[in-house]
């Protein structure tokens, strides 16, 4: 089984700052993946980020960024040039390789300051 | 395309009536997943299809609570008879087992059940 630990139910931080919300997860599966999905108002789940545990290096995509430490356990999202559009409820999920159940963790709340 | 697409968007029925939830997958997805959000329990997979056939029902609730793929672009959730308890937004899913498990979401339905 896989839990998720989102140990920052809310965060905020000033437009076109930058800010990074925290993922630990256990997992005794040595194949698979991480997933950040971001929730805006409108309530539809978008995929803003994945990263392949055997690879090292962290995934990046435009302003979102990933760190990455396999051996802690850690997944966290770091976005630069913070925007409005950018206030969502994020979560964070590994996946198994060859399985296709997300785990999501509880969460963290995105407020983005004017 | 036009994505995941989920009908009624908002769902609003007396204890004790069926509620039938449904969605339509992206074109060429051959996996389909149900999920159910709450405050309390988060987001919660319920049941996922591969080539329209259930593959994991673990996360259905109880027996009021049924799925069917009859096609590769069509499944429905049923919930007979509903409870208030129900009340939570619905997500239907799809992926590509072929492209990283990235699961694309629908804008989900919201039911109230009074």
């Amino acid at each position: 089984a896989q839990t998720v630990t989102q140990s920052q139910p809310e965060m905020s931080v000033q437009e076109a700052e930058t800010v990074t919300l925290s993922c630990t997860y256990d997992t005794s599966e040595s194949d698979y993946y991480l997933f950040w999905y971001k929730q805006p108002p409108s309530r539809q789940m978008i995929l803003v980020i994945r990263q392949e545990a055997y690879k090292q290096q962290n995934a990046t995509e435009n302003r979102f960024s990933v760190n990455f430490q396999k051996a802690a356990k850690s997944f966290s999202l770091k976005i630069s040039d913070s925007q409005l559009g950018d206030a969502a409820m994020y979560f964070c999920s590994p996946l198994r390789r060859g399985n296709e159940k997300l785990t999501f963790g509880t969460g963290t709340r995105l407020t983005i300051i004017p | 395309d036009a994505g995941v697409i989920q009908s009624p968007r908002h769902e609003v029925t007396e204890m004790g009536q069926e509620v039938t939830l449904r969605c339509k997958p992206i074109s060429g997805h051959d996996y389909l997943f149900w999920y159910r959000q709450t405050m309390m329990r988060g987001l919660e997979l319920l049941i996922y299809f591969n080539n329209n056939v259930p593959i994991d029902d673990s996360g259905m609730p109880e027996d009021r609570f049924s799925a069917k793929m009859p096609n590769a672009s069509f499944s429905t959730l049923k919930i007979q008879p509903s409870e208030p308890r129900d009340s939570a937004v619905y997500f239907c899913a799809s992926s590509f087992s072929r492209v990283l498990n990235e699961q694309y979401f629908g804008p989900g339905t919201r039911l109230t059940v009074t």
